[in-house]
């Protein structure tokens, strides 16, 4: 099965700063990378995702690169607000049961 | 409806009754996925549903758990002999084609709490 690896489990930084959040998995198969951000008390959606045949995507402030070499893919979101403030989950997919990432709790200052 | 739909919202129930938990997916949408989440923990893969195959059940957590998918859309949970330590968020997702390639959407959870 796959295992699937948040690094770190928690991030603080001041509001402005950059945040790297990094994903490892296993399965060499998997072929589509997300990461999801949960708010406080609401459902998990989707913010970024990239496929196996593009190394970076960019959305605004939120970027996902994709090393997939050394299986793992990363988050990096430039000028951090207070309502990044959150929990961001990775779902590394190919073609078994989607298994999330352990967690990150981000947490903004201002 | 346009997005996934769970219900009830939320349940309190009494320790050893069982419950039945709802999920209606998107339209269209042939995978379906049940997670778990205790209160700041991370998402608990419980079973997953993709067209007509066999549903991968591997990460339900004892035989009290099972749940089923009639017709290819509504799934239902049940848990069986509730015991406090099944107290969590349940979490309802569908997604397009096979499912792990494609964006997951979430329904808004329902609530369990055994008394």
């Amino acid at each position: 099965g796959e295992n699937v690896e948040q690094h770190p489990s928690t991030l603080s930084v001041q509001e402005g700063d950059s945040a790297v959040i990094k994903c490892t998995y296993s399965d060499s198969a998997s072929n589509y990378f997300p990461w999801y951000k949960q708010e406080l008390g609401k459902r998990p959606q989707l913010i970024i995702d990239i496929r196996s045949n593009v190394g970076e995507k960019k959305d605004q402030r939120i970027a996902v690169t994709l090393n997939k070499t050394a299986k793992h893919f990363s988050l990096h979101i430039t000028e951090t607000q207070p309502e990044d403030s959150a929990v961001y989950f990775c779902a590394p997919g190919g073609f078994q049961k989607l298994v999330f990432g352990t967690g990150t709790r981000l947490l903004v200052s201002p | 409806g346009a997005g996934v739909s769970q219900s009830p919202s939320n349940k309190v129930t009494e320790k050893g009754k069982d419950v039945e938990l709802r999920c209606d997916p998107i339209s269209g949408h042939t995978a379906l996925y049940w997670y778990r989440q205790s209160l700041g923990q991370g998402l608990e893969f419980l079973i997953y549903f993709q067209g007509n195959s066999a549903p991968d059940k591997s990460g339900l957590p004892s035989d009290r758990f099972s749940a089923e998918r009639t017709g290819g859309s509504v799934s239902t949970l049940t848990i069986q002999r509730t015991q406090q330590e099944d107290s969590a968020v349940y979490l309802c997702a569908s997604s397009l084609g096979w499912g792990t390639e494609t964006e997951a959407f979430f329904g808004q959870g329902t609530r369990l709490t055994v008394v």
